[in-house]
């Protein structure tokens, strides 16, 4: 099983439509968990950390259930330049080491 | 701007010949960086941990002497593939903990 786990997509969606991507991760020792976005054949980008409270960046929210040991993103009216591949990710212990889901890949239309 | 760099950004190589890729953390210095390969519709993953002035930790399977890692300053880590085959082809992307784990821009390899 794959320590953190994606719906791989691709999910086509017109513009202004509200679309979720969710992800499960296998460690329950975990200590931090973010959303990454890439580009093709660029870096992977920090797009937002995520905590247990949920939490907000404009159009994007977050939300973490430790419990159930799943991340979600939720993005709202959607943009044509939100097309991208996102990444849950989710750092172990204190090693400092990142373990990337497959990532999932947003395509938004005209 | 950017914080990590690489280079090169691109090569392109015979099988067999060796390449060397540099992460330079450009403000601030770096004890430990890390090394991913990321192949086509794929994920990162993780191929080992480099460490100033110490050695590199591997992940497993990731063999340590087809690749390469020297850490010999807080901001430059080097990563050498060695001998490479076209298998070796990917997207290599280095990191470095500055206020946040910055990634570099990332090396496209092809072996040919």
């Amino acid at each position: 099983r794959k320590e953190v786990e994606q719906d791989p997509g691709p999910f086509n969606v017109p513009e202004g439509a509200t679309v979720a991507f969710n992800c499960t991760y296998s460690n329950s020792a975990s200590q931090s968990f973010f959303w990454y976005r890439q580009d093709c054949r660029k870096e992977p980008k920090l797009l937002m950390s995520v905590y247990s409270s949920g939490n907000e960046d404009g159009r994007f929210t977050a939300q973490l259930n430790r419990a159930s040991q799943y991340i979600s993103l939720l993005i709202r009216d959607s943009k044509l330049s939100d097309s991208a591949t996102y990444l849950c990710v989710v750092r172990s212990g204190n090693t400092g080491k990142l373990i990337f889901g497959q990532g999932t890949t947003l395509q938004v239309k005209p | 701007g950017a914080v990590v760099s690489q280079h090169p950004s691109r090569v392109i190589c015979k099988s067999g010949t060796s390449v060397k890729i540099e992460c330079r953390s450009l403000d601030f210095q770096a004890t430990t960086m890390f090394w991913y390969r990321q192949f086509p519709k794929k994920s990162l993953m993780l191929m080992a941990t480099s460490n100033e002035g110490s050695k590199a930790t591997y992940e497993q399977g990731v063999e340590k002497d087809k690749f390469l890692i020297n850490h010999a300053s807080l901001t430059l880590s080097t990563l050498t593939v060695t001998s490479a085959h076209p298998e070796d082809s990917s997207f290599y992307i280095c990191s470095a903990y500055g206020a946040e784990q910055y990634f570099g821009p990332g090396t496209r390899l092809t072996v040919t």
